[in-house]
């Protein structure tokens, strides 16, 4: 399994934009990037995945570097309701599902 | 709405009693669930894959008999915690892709079960 790095925490203020970098340098090529984020006492949810362009969704976007080792999951205007924890999970497709986790990040959002 | 679903939410058993949690997945089959553990303040640690009809695939670590997977049906994987102890208190998770539906493939995760061993 591709090995992640993301800070351990990050803060930002409601309604202001999130940037969340995770650093996958040892991903292969086949490697989709899953974003999941967890809030507190729930189980994982997920947000957004992509594989090389740049993704868009409701909830997030998701800007993946060109060399595929690096990627940043972006709140647009960042709400109460998304401090979690964000965990980027490089994901072999025929996996049927099974994710390995790391530490993630730890997002607050200040009123 | 949830698409995967955990019961109970949160369960105390006493210590030496055994627990079940059940998984269902609600608007799709999934042949392949996953159960995942997490102490406070953690990441989720994969336990094992539970495979209809067939036995469940453990990680390293994670000791089979204590941890009791069943897979019966398309939509539905227990876990059985035997003989609980204090140290087996946690938050269980159980997950599913929906392969092959109109949900895109996406990985889904239950609510959560917190159990309490006192």
């Amino acid at each position: 399994d591709a090995k992640t790095t993301q800070p351990n925490s990050m803060e930002s203020n409601e309604e202001e934009p999130v940037h969340l970098p995770c650093n996958h340098s040892t991903i292969s090529g086949t490697d989709y990037i899953h974003w999941y984020r967890q809030l507190p006492s729930q189980g994982p949810e997920y947000v957004i995945h992509g594989l090389t362009s740049n993704v868009n969704n409701r909830m997030a976007s998701l800007a993946i570097a060109e060399d595929r080792k690096s990627s940043t999951l972006i709140l647009h205007r960042a709400t109460l309701r998304d401090a979690a924890v964000y965990y980027c999970i490089p994901y072999e497709g025929t996996s049927y599902g099974k994710l390995t986790f790391g530490q993630g990040t730890i997002l607050t959002v200040h009123p | 709405g949830a698409v995967v679903s955990q019961h109970p939410s949160w369960v105390i058993c006493k210590s030496g009693t055994s627990v079940k949690i059940e998984c269902r997945s609600l608007d799709f089959q999934a042949t392949t669930m996953f159960w995942y553990r997490q102490f406070p303040k953690q990441s989720l640690m994969l336990m094992a894959t539970s495979n209809e009809g067939s036995k469940a695939t453990y990680e390293q670590g994670v000791e089979k008999d204590k941890f009791l997977i069943n897979h019966a049906s398309l939509t539905l994987s227990t876990l059985t915690v035997t003989s609980a102890h204090p140290e087996d208190s946690s938050f269980y998770i159980c997950s599913a892709q929906a392969m092959g539906t109109g949900l895109g493939n996406t990985i889904y995760f239950g609510e959560g079960s917190w159990l309490t061993v006192v």
